[in-house]
């Protein structure tokens, strides 16, 4: 179990270009989790994969925003032309759903600087 | 919708001392979990302790329990013990029951307590 994997760490851009985030889930987990935490808050949850399916994307913020989990294993956040308000730590979560109650892990997190 | 309310910005503690963080929550639903979460400075957010509604023993991990008080949506954590490697934010989380409408299983968080241990 080498754990939920995130990258990059950091990334810095500047406003009105394109990013994209990976997430590589605990290989056994069928979930998969975006939040994005801005400073002094709580993660907010964005959107979730079961397997390659993405069940919730209402919640994403804006049109900007997609999430894409193809093979049922790692995912990509992308933010397309990015705003000085999407600085924050974009966090990625994975679980088992099993009907019981496992918990989600979670990666270190990506944490997006705009310029 | 459900909402969780962590109402200690900051909070301090004596090393070997014991802390009492605070979380309320609000639902109309009856099958949730109640969760909290470790997250030090600049790493990775960690499961401390997790509690089912429909149980009423209080759950404990170690130097870690909660005080599940299901009627008052109260859910606060107890540190023993304090350690400086305790230091951290810690968030009160809520999840709808897996069986509750084909729950989606995110999490709703509070905005966090900052735990400060002093040697």
């Amino acid at each position: 179990d080498t754990g939920v994997s995130q990258n990059p760490r950091h990334k810095i851009t500047k406003r009105g270009q394109n990013v994209t985030f990976r997430c590589d889930p605990i290989s056994e987990h069928n979930r998969l989790y975006w939040y994005r935490q801005t400073l002094g808050q709580g993660p907010e949850f964005l959107t979730y994969f079961q397997n390659e399916a993405q069940l919730e994307k209402s919640r994403l913020l804006s049109d900007r925003f997609s999430a894409e989990r193809p093979k049922g294993s790692f995912s990509t956040l992308e933010i397309q032309r990015t705003e000085q308000g999407d600085s924050a730590m974009y966090l990625c979560a994975s679980s088992q759903n099993d009907g019981s109650n496992q918990p989600q892990h979670f990666g270190d997190g990506t944490r997006l600087s705009i310029l | 919708a459900q909402t969780v309310t962590q109402s200690q910005p900051e909070m301090s503690v004596q090393e070997a001392e014991t802390v009492t963080l605070s979380c309320t929550y609000d639902t109309s639903e009856s099958d949730y979990y109640l969760f909290w979460y470790k997250q030090p400075p600049s790493r990775q957010m960690i499961l401390v302790i997790r509690q089912e509604a429909y149980k009423q023993q209080n759950a404990t991990e170690n130097r870690f329990s909660v005080n599940f008080q299901k009627a008052a949506k109260s859910f606060s954590l107890k540190i023993s013990d304090s350690q400086l490697g305790d230091a951290a934010m810690y968030f009160c989380a809520y999840r709808s029951g897996m069986n509750y409408g084909g729950s989606q299983g995110n999490l709703i968080f509070g905005k966090g307590t900052k735990l400060s241990v002093k040697p």
